[in-house]
């Protein structure tokens, strides 16, 4: 069955990076996409990026741009999702997702979460 | 870029009722392009339905979804004590998704 594990929590000052794996099981990881979406403390979801994971292209978020990284390692099928310049409002839950883009897109698997927290 | 607004923000009903969630885009969106997600507390977001009426793997009948263009509805027809929860809708255009802000239903 198709599975999405996601690294455990982390704790960060503000201005600092965080990098958070999603490693993906049970499909083939380079027929899809992986969207990493953002859920600060009770608010909404928020759309941060695309990552395609057979060729490595990426879209990401306006607001975001120049702070996040999105990669995959198709040898361990897993993808990363690495922000910059830590503020407080990046306090959330990050989720990585599997994504199908094309004739329906939709994100069909979601991991189970990691919550980072920027304080100092 | 596209803005989705949920309404009502909060549905009060009792289960087996039917529930009525409505998702306005600010601009057309291809019925293809419209899909619908549920969460609980402490969850990950379930997909529900794509292409606006599609439901995914596993999800009962009476999870339905509709519309075209700028308004879209997710109806629920009998409510069963597990789907007291927030749904989200979301929009794909330009590489990008967006979400509305969320319709919480709860338990009258």
């Amino acid at each position: 069955q198709v599975q999405l594990v996601q690294s455990g929590a982390e704790v960060k000052k503000p201005g600092a990076s965080v990098k958070v794996s999603c490693k993906a099981s049970g499909y083939t990881f380079t027929s899809y996409g992986i969207s990493w979406v953002r859920q600060a403390p009770g608010q909404g979801l928020e759309w941060m990026g695309w990552i395609s994971a057979y060729n490595g292209n990426t879209n990401y978020a306006q607001k975001l741009q120049g702070r996040v990284t999105m990669t995959t390692d198709t040898s361990t099928s897993t993808a990363y999702m690495e922000l910059r310049s830590l503020r407080s409002d990046d306090t959330a839950v990050y989720y990585c997702t599997r994504s199908i883009v094309g004739a329906m897109p939709h994100l069909d698997y979601w991991g189970q979460g990691t919550l980072v927290t920027v304080s100092s | 870029e596209i803005v989705l607004t949920q309404s009502p923000g909060t549905l009060s009903l009792s289960p087996g009722e039917r529930a009525t969630l409505s998702c306005r885009a600010s601009q057309s969106v291809s019925s293809s392009y419209l899909a619908w997600y549920q969460q609980k507390p402490g969850q990950a977001p379930r997909l529900l339905i794509y292409g606006a009426s599609s439901r995914a793997t596993g999800i009962p009948d009476r999870f339905s979804g509709s519309g075209s263009g700028t308004d879209f509805t997710l109806t629920i027809s009998r409510l069963e004590p597990e789907d007291f929860a927030v749904y989200y809708c979301q929009q794909y255009g330009s590489s990008a998704w967006t979400f509305g802000q969320g319709t919480k239903v709860e338990i009258k």
